[in-house]
Protein backbone atom coordinates (compact mmCIF):
# COMPACT_ATOMS: atom_id res chain seq x y z
CA UNK A 1 0.00 0.00 0.00
CA UNK A 2 1.58 3.16 -0.84
CA UNK A 3 2.22 5.98 1.42
CA UNK A 4 1.87 9.78 0.70
CA UNK A 5 4.23 12.43 3.15
CA UNK A 6 3.34 15.63 2.80
CA UNK A 7 5.62 19.23 3.47
CA UNK A 8 5.26 20.83 6.21
CA UNK A 9 2.97 23.82 7.32
CA UNK A 10 3.16 27.17 5.35
CA UNK A 11 2.25 30.75 5.96
CA UNK A 12 2.00 33.02 2.89
CA UNK A 13 0.49 36.70 2.19
CA UNK A 14 -2.10 37.53 0.20
CA UNK A 15 -0.81 37.80 -3.70
CA UNK A 16 1.88 35.64 -2.84
CA UNK A 17 2.43 31.98 -4.16
CA UNK A 18 2.88 28.49 -2.03
CA UNK A 19 3.89 24.98 -3.37
CA UNK A 20 3.50 21.85 -1.56
CA UNK A 21 4.75 18.33 -1.96
CA UNK A 22 3.55 15.09 -1.50
CA UNK A 23 6.12 12.18 -1.66
CA UNK A 24 5.41 8.24 -2.57
CA UNK A 25 6.56 5.31 -0.67
CA UNK A 26 5.83 1.86 -1.04
CA UNK A 27 3.86 1.48 -4.10
CA UNK A 28 3.57 2.57 -8.04
CA UNK A 29 4.10 5.94 -8.81
CA UNK A 30 4.38 6.54 -12.35
CA UNK A 31 0.64 4.65 -13.72
CA UNK A 32 -1.31 6.53 -10.91
CA UNK A 33 -2.97 10.35 -11.30
CA UNK A 34 -2.00 11.71 -7.88
CA UNK A 35 -5.00 14.57 -7.17
CA UNK A 36 -4.95 17.29 -4.65
CA UNK A 37 -8.12 18.01 -2.35
CA UNK A 38 -8.57 20.64 -0.11
CA UNK A 39 -10.68 21.54 3.33
CA UNK A 40 -10.62 25.12 4.90
CA UNK A 41 -11.54 24.78 7.95
CA UNK A 42 -14.48 23.42 9.56
CA UNK A 43 -15.79 23.02 6.05
CA UNK A 44 -16.12 20.41 3.29
CA UNK A 45 -13.43 18.42 0.99
CA UNK A 46 -12.92 20.33 -2.51
CA UNK A 47 -11.52 18.53 -5.00
CA UNK A 48 -8.61 20.42 -6.87
CA UNK A 49 -6.97 18.68 -9.49
CA UNK A 50 -4.15 16.62 -10.21
CA UNK A 51 -1.24 14.78 -12.47
CA UNK A 52 -0.43 11.60 -14.37
CA UNK A 53 3.20 11.81 -13.81
CA UNK A 54 3.94 9.35 -16.58
CA UNK A 55 2.60 11.15 -19.14
CA UNK A 56 2.46 14.25 -17.52
CA UNK A 57 -0.96 15.31 -18.48
CA UNK A 58 -3.07 17.54 -15.70
CA UNK A 59 -6.71 18.27 -15.14
CA UNK A 60 -8.03 20.48 -12.31
CA UNK A 61 -11.79 21.58 -11.46
CA UNK A 62 -12.80 24.85 -13.50
CA UNK A 63 -12.08 27.36 -10.47
CA UNK A 64 -8.94 26.96 -9.81
CA UNK A 65 -7.36 26.45 -13.55
CA UNK A 66 -5.83 29.96 -14.14
CA UNK A 67 -4.50 29.91 -11.12
CA UNK A 68 -2.96 26.05 -10.25
CA UNK A 69 0.20 24.11 -11.51
CA UNK A 70 0.64 20.42 -11.27
CA UNK A 71 3.88 18.72 -11.66
CA UNK A 72 5.66 15.55 -10.98
CA UNK A 73 9.41 14.64 -10.27
CA UNK A 74 9.27 10.88 -11.66
CA UNK A 75 12.88 10.68 -10.24
CA UNK A 76 12.08 10.86 -6.23
CA UNK A 77 8.19 10.41 -6.49
CA UNK A 78 7.35 13.35 -5.86
CA UNK A 79 4.07 15.79 -6.91
CA UNK A 80 4.16 19.15 -6.57
CA UNK A 81 0.70 22.11 -6.19
CA UNK A 82 1.53 25.34 -6.94
CA UNK A 83 -0.88 28.00 -5.92
CA UNK A 84 -0.73 31.50 -7.00
CA UNK A 85 -2.58 35.11 -6.43
CA UNK A 86 -3.16 33.39 -2.80
CA UNK A 87 -6.52 34.90 -1.28
CA UNK A 88 -7.63 34.56 2.41
CA UNK A 89 -10.25 31.78 1.49
CA UNK A 90 -7.22 29.61 0.12
CA UNK A 91 -6.70 29.33 4.01
CA UNK A 92 -7.06 25.50 4.28
CA UNK A 93 -5.58 21.76 5.13
CA UNK A 94 -4.43 20.45 1.71
CA UNK A 95 -4.42 17.10 0.83
CA UNK A 96 -2.42 14.82 -1.59
CA UNK A 97 -4.36 11.37 -2.76
CA UNK A 98 -3.47 8.41 -4.77
CA UNK A 99 -6.34 8.26 -7.69
CA UNK A 100 -6.96 5.05 -9.38
CA UNK A 101 -6.93 2.78 -11.43
CA UNK A 102 -7.78 5.25 -13.97
CA UNK A 103 -8.23 8.86 -14.09
CA UNK A 104 -11.69 8.91 -15.39
CA UNK A 105 -12.38 5.60 -13.13
CA UNK A 106 -11.00 6.34 -9.63
CA UNK A 107 -10.80 6.82 -6.24
CA UNK A 108 -8.92 8.24 -3.71
CA UNK A 109 -7.31 5.01 -2.07
CA UNK A 110 -4.77 6.37 -0.22
CA UNK A 111 -4.21 10.41 1.57
CA UNK A 112 -1.34 12.34 2.69
CA UNK A 113 -1.26 13.72 6.18
CA UNK A 114 -2.20 17.53 4.89
CA UNK A 115 -0.58 20.38 4.78
CA UNK A 116 -2.56 23.41 6.12
CA UNK A 117 -1.62 26.68 4.00
CA UNK A 118 -2.35 29.89 5.72
CA UNK A 119 -2.93 32.89 4.04
CA UNK A 120 -2.46 36.15 5.84
CA UNK A 121 -2.03 39.65 6.03
CA UNK B 1 -19.37 21.95 -10.80
CA UNK B 2 -21.42 22.30 -7.68
CA UNK B 3 -21.00 20.08 -4.65
CA UNK B 4 -23.23 16.78 -4.56
CA UNK B 5 -25.84 17.17 -1.75
CA UNK B 6 -25.51 15.80 1.48
CA UNK B 7 -27.53 16.16 4.45
CA UNK B 8 -25.95 18.06 7.33
CA UNK B 9 -26.19 15.32 10.07
CA UNK B 10 -27.57 12.03 11.24
CA UNK B 11 -27.50 9.60 14.39
CA UNK B 12 -28.27 6.62 15.29
CA UNK B 13 -27.92 4.51 18.37
CA UNK B 14 -25.47 1.73 18.72
CA UNK B 15 -26.50 -1.28 16.65
CA UNK B 16 -29.28 0.74 14.56
CA UNK B 17 -28.34 1.55 10.71
CA UNK B 18 -28.36 4.51 9.40
CA UNK B 19 -28.16 5.99 6.00
CA UNK B 20 -26.46 9.00 4.02
CA UNK B 21 -27.98 10.23 0.71
CA UNK B 22 -26.01 11.94 -1.78
CA UNK B 23 -27.70 13.89 -4.79
CA UNK B 24 -25.89 14.62 -7.90
CA UNK B 25 -27.23 15.60 -10.97
CA UNK B 26 -27.19 13.20 -14.43
CA UNK B 27 -23.92 14.84 -15.38
CA UNK B 28 -22.17 13.16 -12.28
CA UNK B 29 -23.89 10.65 -10.14
CA UNK B 30 -26.66 9.89 -12.55
CA UNK B 31 -24.02 8.71 -15.49
CA UNK B 32 -21.16 7.30 -13.72
CA UNK B 33 -20.77 4.34 -11.60
CA UNK B 34 -17.38 5.93 -10.03
CA UNK B 35 -19.39 7.08 -6.82
CA UNK B 36 -16.78 7.06 -3.69
CA UNK B 37 -17.61 7.46 0.00
CA UNK B 38 -14.77 8.62 2.70
CA UNK B 39 -15.17 8.58 6.34
CA UNK B 40 -13.27 11.66 7.95
CA UNK B 41 -12.27 11.51 11.70
CA UNK B 42 -11.55 14.99 13.42
CA UNK B 43 -7.94 16.15 13.10
CA UNK B 44 -7.24 13.02 10.53
CA UNK B 45 -6.83 12.13 6.46
CA UNK B 46 -9.93 11.20 4.72
CA UNK B 47 -10.42 7.32 4.33
CA UNK B 48 -11.98 5.73 1.69
CA UNK B 49 -14.69 3.37 2.92
CA UNK B 50 -16.77 2.50 -0.47
CA UNK B 51 -15.75 2.74 -4.41
CA UNK B 52 -17.24 1.89 -7.76
CA UNK B 53 -20.59 2.64 -5.41
CA UNK B 54 -20.87 -0.55 -3.91
CA UNK B 55 -17.48 -2.46 -3.81
CA UNK B 56 -15.42 -1.96 0.07
CA UNK B 57 -11.76 -1.91 -0.07
CA UNK B 58 -9.94 -4.58 1.84
CA UNK B 59 -9.92 -3.52 5.19
CA UNK B 60 -13.27 -1.93 5.52
CA UNK B 61 -16.10 -3.58 7.54
CA UNK B 62 -18.93 -5.07 5.99
CA UNK B 63 -21.32 -3.10 7.81
CA UNK B 64 -20.52 -0.21 5.12
CA UNK B 65 -22.73 -0.49 2.09
CA UNK B 66 -22.88 1.42 -0.82
CA UNK B 67 -25.78 2.17 -3.12
CA UNK B 68 -27.08 4.31 -6.14
CA UNK B 69 -30.45 4.50 -7.80
CA UNK B 70 -30.75 7.62 -10.54
CA UNK B 71 -29.06 11.01 -9.29
CA UNK B 72 -28.92 9.46 -6.09
CA UNK B 73 -26.05 7.60 -4.49
CA UNK B 74 -26.40 6.16 -0.87
CA UNK B 75 -24.22 4.69 2.05
CA UNK B 76 -25.80 2.48 4.56
CA UNK B 77 -23.80 1.25 7.87
CA UNK B 78 -25.74 -1.29 9.54
CA UNK B 79 -25.26 -2.21 13.00
CA UNK B 80 -23.92 1.13 14.00
CA UNK B 81 -20.86 1.35 16.67
CA UNK B 82 -19.27 3.96 18.67
CA UNK B 83 -16.18 4.61 16.24
CA UNK B 84 -18.56 5.27 13.18
CA UNK B 85 -19.20 8.57 14.36
CA UNK B 86 -16.80 11.04 12.27
CA UNK B 87 -17.75 12.86 8.84
CA UNK B 88 -18.80 11.32 5.90
CA UNK B 89 -18.07 12.24 2.16
CA UNK B 90 -19.14 10.95 -1.59
CA UNK B 91 -17.52 11.87 -4.36
CA UNK B 92 -18.24 11.29 -7.69
CA UNK B 93 -16.31 10.94 -11.28
CA UNK B 94 -18.21 14.09 -13.18
CA UNK B 95 -16.87 13.55 -16.41
CA UNK B 96 -13.57 15.33 -18.50
CA UNK B 97 -11.12 13.86 -16.14
CA UNK B 98 -13.44 15.73 -13.00
CA UNK B 99 -14.32 15.21 -9.55
CA UNK B 100 -16.66 16.47 -7.71
CA UNK B 101 -17.31 15.76 -3.51
CA UNK B 102 -20.30 15.82 -1.53
CA UNK B 103 -20.81 18.80 0.99
CA UNK B 104 -20.56 16.06 4.16
CA UNK B 105 -22.62 14.65 6.27
CA UNK B 106 -21.97 14.37 10.26
CA UNK B 107 -22.85 10.82 11.26
CA UNK B 108 -23.37 11.00 15.65
CA UNK B 109 -23.62 8.08 17.36
CA UNK B 110 -26.32 8.29 20.26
Amino acid sequence: QVQLFQSGAEVKKPGSSVRVSCKASGGPFDTYAFSWVRQAPGQGLEWIGGIIPFFGSSYSARKFQDRVTFTADRSTNTAFLELTNLRSDDTAVYYCARLGPYINQGRFDSWGQGILVTVSS
Amino acid sequence: QSALTQPRSVSGSPGQSVTISCTGTSSDVGTFNYVSWYQQHPGKAPRLMIYDVNKRPSGVPGRFSGSKSGDTASLTISGLQAEDEADYYCCSYAGSYTYVFGTGTKVTVL
